[in-house]
């Protein structure tokens, strides 16, 4: 049974516009989450991180939302640009632990 | 080099071969990790390896067995695989195991194809 799950399995959006991904997950214990990008004939890089504690984060045009409340946390980037298009992966692990339980991945497309 | 390398970046390998997967970090890092990626499924994670001593197996095969020789350089020795093992299987490091959780860096990933 996956604790995490990316349910679009992929999203096109037009340069310039929001791109908005998304990750839900039934772990409850679960009190960290990251984000990962990766592109093709490349390992994955960390994009973004938050805790539990908060219910967003922000670093440039990339922007977390945690609702923990309906489990569910979303990925913003605006506006997007072509550089961005990758596969989009969310990830979550509980107790402050390092072992990351990950979900299938979005592969985002940014048409010019 | 920099970062964290994996070598080969592609194997074919028959079930009855011996291979083995080899990866380098170059951060400084403590910790080191294998994961399995196989089509339309999440990264899974295998090992996990915390200055030099395993703290994590989840269920792998004996077929698999990685070796952590320090903690710049993790292993993972392949024998008598089967055609399912074919995967991506990527290397990763972070800071420490225990250090709470931090982003974890990734390698290119190893193509296995097991004939």
């Amino acid at each position: 049974d996956q604790q995490v799950k990316q349910n679009s399995p992929s999203l096109s959006v037009q340069e310039g516009r929001i791109s908005i991904l998304n990750c839900d997950y039934t772990n409850s214990m679960f009190d960290y989450f990251l984000w990962y990008k990766k592109y093709p004939a490349e390992g994955p890089t960390f994009l973004i991180s938050i805790s539990s504690i908060k219910d967003k984060n922000e670093d440039g045009r990339f922007t977390v939302f945690l609702n923990k409340s309906a489990k569910h946390l979303s990925l913003h980037i605006v506006p997007s640009q072509p550089g961005d298009s990758a596969v989009y992966f969310c990830a979550a692990s509980e107790g402050g632990n390092e072992k990351l339980t990950f979900g299938t991945g979005t592969r985002l497309t940014i048409i010019p | 080099e920099t970062g964290v390398t994996q070598t080969p970046r592609h194997l074919v390998m028959g079930m009855t071969n011996k291979k083995s997967l080899k990866c380098e970090q170059h951060l400084g890092h403590n910790a080191m990790y294998w994961y399995k990626q196989s089509a339309k499924k999440p990264l899974e994670l295998m090992f996990v390896y915390n200055f030099k001593e395993q703290t994590e197996n989840n269920s792998v095969p004996s077929r698999f067995s990685p070796e952590c020789p320090n903690s710049s350089h993790l292993f993972l020795h392949l024998h008598t695989l089967q055609p399912e093992d074919s995967a991506l299987y990527l290397c990763a490091s972070s800071q420490d195991w225990l250090a709470g959780a931090n982003e974890q860096f990734f390698g290119p990933g190893t193509r296995l194809t097991v004939l």
